[in-house]
């Protein structure tokens, strides 16, 4: 059984370029959420979606927008970005019969330069 | 709005010594609560969890438990071994449960366990 998986998993983009970030959930999860982890840091929640919609949101401004497909795999996109995007993302899948524990990947490290 | 205390690092110990991390949280309603692990080049691995006051959770003789009346979630190992260095996250969820509201994380405590 395939755990969380994220794609890519490193990559270097320049400030005010557009980055796409993957992830596929746990078999039989339904939801996905995405953190942002920066250095030495604890990961701070971005977004999360179930049923292919937006459902919560933490405090991260509009250029950071998902997607999630029916399959239930999901997209992160930053726009614009700046110096202080660099971090390790973090998505994490929960469903299923345990609904109240996340499974996270490996996450994809964003280096902006 | 939520948040997650936890105690500063690195946290140095000798092996077979008793582990305690603190951990203290800020919430409204009843927050489930989780330890997760990030062990060195790998990703956040849950550890334990308690979903509701003076429950229990263990895994890998680390135990925490769910303190209501101090706001609080320490973790506890009465042994410790080399492989338990690692970064510690204590976490919360809101009270919905942690599948349906987003985690909010303390910053992490770094453990180093010398032989």
């Amino acid at each position: 059984d395939a755990g969380v998986t994220q794609s890519p998993t490193h990559l270097i983009k320049t400030r005010g370029q557009q980055v796409t970030l993957r992830c596929s959930p746990k078999s039989g999860h339904d939801t996905v959420s995405w953190y942002q982890q920066a250095l030495g840091q604890g990961p701070q929640f971005i977004f999360q979606y179930y049923e292919e919609e937006e459902r919560q949101r933490g405090n991260f401004p509009d250029r950071f927008s998902g997607h999630q497909f029916p399959n239930y795999s999901s997209e992160l996109n930053v726009n614009a970005l700046l110096l202080g995007d660099s971090a390790l993302y973090l998505c994490a899948s929960s469903g299923g019969t345990i609904y109240n524990e996340q499974f996270f990947g490996p996450g994809t490290r964003l280096t902006v330069l | 709005g939520d948040s997650v205390t936890q105690m500063e690092g690195p946290v140095t110990l000798s092996e077979e010594a008793f582990l305690t991390i603190n951990c203290t949280y800020t919430a409204t309603g009843y927050p489930s609560l989780f330890w997760y692990v990030q062990y060195p080049g790998e990703g956040l691995q849950l550890l334990l969890k308690a979903t509701k006051a003076d429950d229990k959770g263990s895994n890998k003789g680390f135990e925490a438990t769910y303190r209501k009346e101090t706001t609080s979630f320490h973790l506890e190992k009465g042994s410790v071994q080399v492989s338990d260095s690692a970064v510690y996250f204590c976490a919360l969820s809101g009270d919905s449960g942690g599948g349906a509201d987003g985690l909010t994380f303390g910053k992490g405590t770094h453990l180093i366990i010398q032989p």
